[in-house]
């Protein structure tokens, strides 16, 4: 199995609160992802990185910020968060190049905003 | 606007019937994949699809490509219990590594 943790993995949270979910992975892997599920949305990607300092937006990034201080850390915050940001936030690790390019997800951060 | 739309939505078949989920995606793409969740789970990757006419086989599972129709299919074959998931296709956005996800496909296989 890819190493690939997600913290904290439930979390309850008031409404306006900052909030910050940590994606570590052990893999070495170029490309980092945050993604939420939502009944009848599928996976919604809300960032991406290409590498270290290197990020960008997804479908859903508004409300969103994103940090890649070192390879195997990406950090998703809600500065104020909202009902609407309630969700299912998994991260995801992907090779570059020649790689087949699949992705590897984590366990899931279930986030509930009151 | 970049879209993927999967068919049916959700699933109920017998065990043992054989069903087909359609992948249908708006832009060109070289390659799709499938991915499935089991309810409270991560999701896991089943099948890579890197051109055009590739097919893969895993067991009761057989996934297909077509870039020129921008579709890709699941074929279940002789369905038992435990494929009982819900299956995801995706593909990436042309020239980046951003992966966009269709709805899901719920499949729930009876006894």
């Amino acid at each position: 199995d890819a190493g690939i943790t997600q913290s904290p993995r439930h979390k309850v949270t008031e409404t306006g609160t900052p909030v910050t979910l940590r994606c570590h992975q052990t893999e070495n892997h170029r490309y980092m992802y945050w993604y939420r599920q939502d009944p009848g949305h599928g996976l919604r990607l809300i960032h991406y990185s290409y590498g270290v300092k290197d990020t960008d937006k997804g479908e859903v990034s508004d409300g969103y910020s994103v940090s890649r201080s070192k390879t195997e850390d990406f950090l998703l915050t809600l500065e104020s968060a909202t009902s609407s940001q309630t969700s299912v936030y998994f991260c995801a690790i992907g090779a570059a190049g020649a790689n087949t390019g699949e992705l590897f997800f984590g366990e899931g951060s279930r986030l509930t905003v009151l | 606007e970049l879209k993927v739309e999967q068919n049916p939505l959700f699933l109920s078949m017998q065990e043992g019937k054989n069903y087909t989920i359609y992948c249908n995606y708006s832009t060109t793409s070289d390659r799709l994949y499938w991915y499935r969740q089991d309810p409270g789970k991560s999701l896991e990757s089943l099948f890579v699809l890197l051109s055009n006419g590739a097919v893969k086989q895993e067991g009761r599972l057989m996934a297909s490509l077509d870039t020129k129709a921008r579709l890709s299919t699941l074929h279940i074959t002789a369905a038992v219990h435990d494929l009982s998931a819900t299956y995801f296709c995706a593909f990436p956005r042309s020239g980046t590594y951003k992966y966009i996800f269709g709805t899901g496909t719920r499949l729930k296989v009876l006894a």
